[in-house]
């Protein structure tokens, strides 16, 4: 069974500092995808990333980026120079690669808090 | 804007009632994901619809039931309602991501129950 834990239950940082939200999965298939969402205030889920299990690069999108390490079962996501804007519960999911059915199960997710 | 649509966006009932959640799917999407966010279970995934027929099933209770229309929409029906099935009830609609054996999902903004 697919598993997906996220320690971190809340993180609290000032402004401009860098963050690193973990993720640990757990899964029986070679083949598979993590992704990453944040879901803010207002409660829509937003797509962050998704990443395959055959790719290990490095990641990083601005001030974001992504360290997936398959050898630790972990996809970890720093934030850098964190803005007040970033404050919202991010979510770590995974999918197995069953195509036609992508279900994801998810973290508990970490609420992460930018204090101005 | 995901383009997945979904009616309500609240709903405030009392238990024992029952509601019906209504999902519209991205033009020409053919399957529709149902993902529950309570307090007490996080978000899990509930059950997916492929071109109207049953393709998985997640933890859903009995109380609840959903279906995929000819139109694809589709409509996640609660019963019973406790109010331990106060959360954020989210649809996802997913196609093909080229050149990859995967589905990608789009999430709606959600249906926030509350049973008092």
């Amino acid at each position: 069974a697919q598993k997906v834990t996220q320690a971190q239950t809340e993180i609290s940082v000032v402004e401009k500092e860098d963050v690193t939200l973990d993720c640990v999965y757990e899964t029986r298939d070679t083949t598979y995808y993590l992704f990453w969402y944040k879901q803010p205030p207002s409660g829509e889920l937003v797509f962050l990333i998704r990443r395959n299990s055959f790719d290990e690069q490095n990641e990083i999108s601005g001030r974001y980026s992504w360290n997936f390490q398959k050898s630790t079962s972990s996809f970890n996501f720093t934030i850098t120079a964190s803005q007040v804007v970033d404050s919202a519960v991010y979510f770590c999911a995974l999918s197995e690669s069953n195509f036609g059915n992508e279900k994801l199960t998810f973290g508990t997710g970490t609420r992460l808090t930018i204090i101005p | 804007d995901s383009g997945v649509t979904q009616t309500p966006k609240h709903l405030i009932t009392a238990t024992g009632q029952r509601v019906t959640l209504r999902c519209s799917p991205r033009s020409g999407d053919l399957s529709v994901y149902w993902y529950q966010q309570s307090l007490d279970q996080g978000l899990q995934f509930l059950i997916q619809y492929y071109n109207g027929e049953e393709r998985a099933k997640g933890n859903i209770l009995e109380r609840f039931s959903a279906q995929q229309f000819p139109d694809l929409h589709s409509e996640l029906n609660l019963s019973s309602l406790e109010l331990g099935d106060s959360a954020l009830y989210f649809c996802a609609s997913s196609v093909p991501v080229a050149g990859a054996n995967y589905n990608e999902q789009f999430f709606g903004p959600g249906t926030r129950l509350t049973v008092l």
